[in-house]
């Protein structure tokens, strides 16, 4: 199965900022089969972003997923308050799909 | 808006099955896809498996063994069962529309397995 591995662990900065979260697949990954979930605590996840790129209802587009083959980012170009929360990357180029285990995006 | 609600019992017992209903609201389970999908602070987001609401289904090979989805239409549910569980099942148990993309999800139900 295809392991995913984001990083960092943890990112801390503040409302404003530009966050840039990495996911790096143990094989090659197309990147329209690439999605990121928002989690909150004591929340499900929530669809950001499926197709590498594409947006899900209702997310902003400060929100932005790129890269291709085995490193995939997803870009928050300004942070929100509201948008720290933990972040997942979740690959279906091969079944089972598989998730990463997340980076946490706190206030610096 | 689509909304789903897990539903079943926390606490378990070694050895017991697990069974768990997701019911879908505001849509119909018709014509999509339905997953279940588990987290733990062990092993993290973990895809089960899928049903297509004709039925046809997709598990993951770690759990391929002991699970069955099953969907009910008449009801709008679909229903997972695990059966031999064991501490490690210990997780919040999720349901979530789709195939290989999850949206939206339900609430999510933790479910506990201890002697």
């Amino acid at each position: 199965e295809i392991v995913l591995t984001q990083s960092p662990g943890t990112l801390s900065l503040s409302p404003g900022e530009r966050a840039t979260l990495s996911c790096r697949a143990s094989q090659s990954v197309s990147s329209s089969n690439l999605a990121w979930y928002q989690q909150k605590p004591g929340q499900a996840p929530r669809l950001l972003i499926y197709g590498a790129s594409s947006r899900a209802t209702g997310i902003p587009d400060r929100f932005s997923g790129s890269g291709s083959g085995t490193d995939l980012t997803l870009t928050i170009s300004r942070l929100e308050p509201e948008d720290f929360a933990v972040y997942y990357c979740q690959q279906y180029n091969s079944s089972p799909w598989t998730f990463g285990q997340g980076t946490k995006v706190e206030i610096k | 808006q689509v909304q789903l609600q897990e539903s079943g019992p926390g606490l378990m017992k070694p050895s017991e099955t697990l069974s768990l209903t997701c019911t879908v609201s505001g849509g119909s389970i018709s014509n999509y896809y339905w997953s279940w999908i588990r987290q733990s602070p062990g092993k993290g987001l973990e895809w089960i498996g899928y049903i297509y609401y004709s039925g046809s289904t997709n598990y993951n090979p770690s759990l391929k063994s002991r699970v069955t989805i099953s969907v009910d239409t008449s009801n709008n549910q679909f229903s997972l069962k695990l059966r031999s569980v064991t501490a490690t099942d210990t997780a919040i148990y999720y349901c979530a529309r789709g195939q290989i993309v999850f949206d939206p999800w339900g609430q999510g139900t933790l479910v506990t397995v201890s002697s």
